[in-house]
């Protein structure tokens, strides 16, 4: 069945060094990857996706890459900052737009100021 | 131009009681997503609505919950005698569906308390 891992599930950081969250899915039809963050209190934000046919999207400060063969994705901040601290989750977006997502079990990050 | 809009916010019911929790799409959106979480957990998919129509329901259990997208109103999750167990957050999403793309908008979650 499908299956989405991630690591690490916590992760601290000095305000301004890189963060990196990498996740891995099953299911090899899959072609759709959304990374959301979560703030305390508040419901998931779609912050960056990429779609199978590239392998790599930045957005500012943020990128994500994807290895199709290998099945798996990760998330890039760079020059964190403290606001980036939150919990962050990975998920396989299926092949259609049918399917429904499935998440990973997310990291939480810390940006220590 | 308001997003999804989930209520109540919070919900403290007593054991043995129902569950009535509510989610409004974003205008343009026909598919609706509930999730549950946890406590220091991840999002668990529960249920895939369209208008009238439930798509996937794989990850709901079987007894005491349901879930309804009516032709006209809300979407609807409603847990019948409530346990200590079905205390969590409880996340709704929409998206504007096949074929026009992918993307769910999540609302603020409804935290339910049994007590």
């Amino acid at each position: 069945g499908e299956n989405v891992e991630q690591h690490p599930s916590t992760l601290s950081v000095q305000e301004g060094d890189s963060a990196v969250i990498k996740c891995t899915y099953s299911d090899s039809a899959s072609n759709y990857f959304p990374w959301y963050k979560q703030e305390l209190g508040k419901g998931p934000q779609l912050i960056i996706d990429i779609r199978s046919n590239v392998g790599e999207k930045k957005d500012q400060r943020i990128a994500v890459t994807l290895n199709k063969t290998a099945k798996h994705f990760s998330l890039h901040i760079t020059e964190t900052q403290p606001e980036d601290s939150a919990v962050y989750f990975c998920a396989d977006g299926g092949e259609t737009s049918y399917d429904k997502v499935i998440f990973g079990p997310g990291t939480s990050l810390s940006v220590i100021p | 131009n308001a997003g999804v809009m989930q209520n109540p916010r919070h919900l403290v019911r007593r054991r043995g009681q129902e569950a009535r929790l509510r989610c409004s799409p974003m205008k343009g959106h026909s598919h609706v997503y509930w999730y549950r979480q946890l406590p220091e957990e991840g999002l668990k998919f529960m249920v895939y609505l369209q208008k009238e129509n439930i798509i996937d329901e794989s990850g709901m259990p079987k007894e005491r919950f349901s879930a309804e997208f009516p032709k006209e109103g809300p979407s609807i999750l409603r847990i019948q005698q409530v346990v200590r167990g079905d205390s969590a957050a409880y996340f709704c999403a929409s998206s504007p569906g096949p074929p026009l793309g992918y993307g769910y908008t999540f609302g603020s979650g409804t935290r339910l308390t049994v007590v």
